[in-house]
């Protein structure tokens, strides 16, 4: 089945810094998705991006489909986007998403 | 505008009894449903999903079952809880699109004691 690495496990920023998320996954993905997990567990999704670069706010993505990796830029980090990012590639048959460890983002005042 | 609620927010529970949770999702006909399941610390899994009325799927064996007894009805329940249930569980909808987003309800925290 799929398998997803994401680096690092945890990160500190001091507040303004930017910060690069990596996700490395085993198979073909329809679709990859970026989500912020609170520490309330709560799940918000950031970006979809199954292949090239997008952007939303102070995030951007860049996905590169045949290498079955992605990435997530955050710039200007804020103590807000404290948390827990996942990366979350779907299955070829658009049923199954499957989900990394997580990258772990403290963002110092 | 879809929304999807879940039901409890939270529970404790004694080894053994029962559980029910339940997730509701409006203004989308048809979604596919999933469950997921999250241990603390831990990685979040797929446990079951749906993509039509009476029909669900086993992902994860866990000594749980799931029902879609309505279109936009997803229910998680076991007629006796272990310890090892305990977690963060989260319902989630995606339309029947193979590249289609996965949206999460809020979450039910489960603590088994």
């Amino acid at each position: 089945g799929q398998q997803v690495q994401q680096s690092p496990a945890s990160l500190v920023l001091q507040e303004g810094e930017n910060a690069e998320l990596q996700c490395n996954f085993s198979s073909t993905a329809t679709q990859l998705q970026w989500f912020y997990q609170s520490p309330g567990g709560s799940l918000v999704s950031l970006l979809s991006n199954p292949s090239g670069t997008k952007h939303t706010g102070r995030l951007t993505s860049t996905t590169v489909t045949k290498e079955r990796r992605s990435s997530l830029h955050i710039s200007s980090s804020q103590t807000t986007d404290s948390g827990t990012y996942l990366c979350a590639p779907t299955n070829s048959a658009g049923n199954k998403l499957t989900f990394g460890i997580g990258t772990r983002v403290l963002v110092r005042p | 505008a879809q929304t999807i609620h879940q039901w409890p927010v939270a529970e404790i529970k004694a080894v053994g009894s029962p559980l029910s949770l339940g997730c509701t999702i409006k203004g989308k006909s048809s979604p596919n449903l999933y469950w997921y399941w999250q241990a603390t610390g831990g990685t979040l899994q797929q446990l079951f999903y749906s993509i039509t009325v009476g029909q669900v799927e086993s992902v994860v064996q866990l000594n749980l079952s799931a029902s879609r007894p309505k279109d936009d009805q997803f229910i998680l329940s076991t007629e006796k809880l272990l310890l090892s249930h305990s977690g963060f569980y989260l319902c989630a909808w995606s339309l029947r699109a193979v590249n289609s987003d996965y949206t999460f309800g809020s979450g039910t925290r489960l603590l088994v004691i």
